[in-house]
């Protein structure tokens, strides 16, 4: 069954502290996967698209990376403005064209002055 | 350029009643996905519309139905609302929807009394 597992749940960070967010997925046939950022009573917010092993991309204090089962999300010196869920997704099939998303269930980050 | 608008933003409904939400995709995207979102269960993927023709679908009774107008609007309609209904109903749009960035819209937020 296609999974996609994301931790921790929820994290506490002081403004300035580094720190890493990880997608786990098992799936077959991944061609994309997607990191989104998710504020109270909004709709979820596009960061980045990874499509293959070794990819990263970077957007201000964000970097995210991707392996063969996992992709993290580097938060460097977060600031309060920061805080918000952190979805991933995974889009799969290799074969047929299709639109669906499979989403893990977010790291909520919570950044302290 | 104008993002995804999803209308209403709010709906109160009884147990038993109907409705339908209505998402304009960004301008120029074909593909409109539908994801019910709850606390428990996370995002969950209904179903992706594009060129007017339902191209996959989630595993949701079918009470559940959708459609997309030659304009790609579309819309979504739950009939015989069941407390469990209760949800953030977001509308992503994308170019295709094949291994493209889904941009979401700000959601409907349907409470069923």
């Amino acid at each position: 069954e296609d999974q996609v597992t994301q931790s921790p749940e929820a994290l506490r960070l002081q403004e300035g502290e580094s720190s890493s967010l990880n997608c786990s997925y098992t799936v077959s046939g991944l061609r994309g996967l997607f990191w989104y950022r998710q504020d109270p009573g909004k709709g979820p917010e596009f960061l980045f698209t990874l499509y293959s092993a070794g990819e990263e991309k970077e957007k201000e204090r964000l970097k995210a990376t991707l392996t063969k089962k996992e992709s993290f999300l580097h938060i460097t010196a977060p600031k309060p403005e920061d805080s918000a869920t952190y979805l991933c997704a995974v889009q799969i099939g290799r074969s047929s064209n299709t639109g669906k998303l499979i989403f893990g269930q977010g790291t909520t980050l919570q950044v302290k002055p | 350029k104008a993002g995804v608008t999803q209308t209403p933003r709010y709906l109160i409904k009884t147990r038993g009643q109907q409705v339908t939400l209505s998402c304009s995709p960004i301008s120029g995207h074909r593909s409109v996905s539908w994801y019910q979102q709850t606390p428990g269960q996370g995002l969950q993927f209904l179903f992706e519309y594009f060129s007017e023709t339902q191209r996959n679908k989630g595993n949701f009774p079918g009470r559940f139905s959708g459609r997309q107008f030659s304009n790609s609007r579309s819309e979504m309609n739950v009939s015989t609302l069941e407390l469990g209904d209760s949800a953030l109903y977001l509308c992503a749009s994308s170019p295709d929807g094949v291994a493209n960035e889904q941009f979401f819209g700000p959601g409907t937020r349907l409470t069923v009394l």
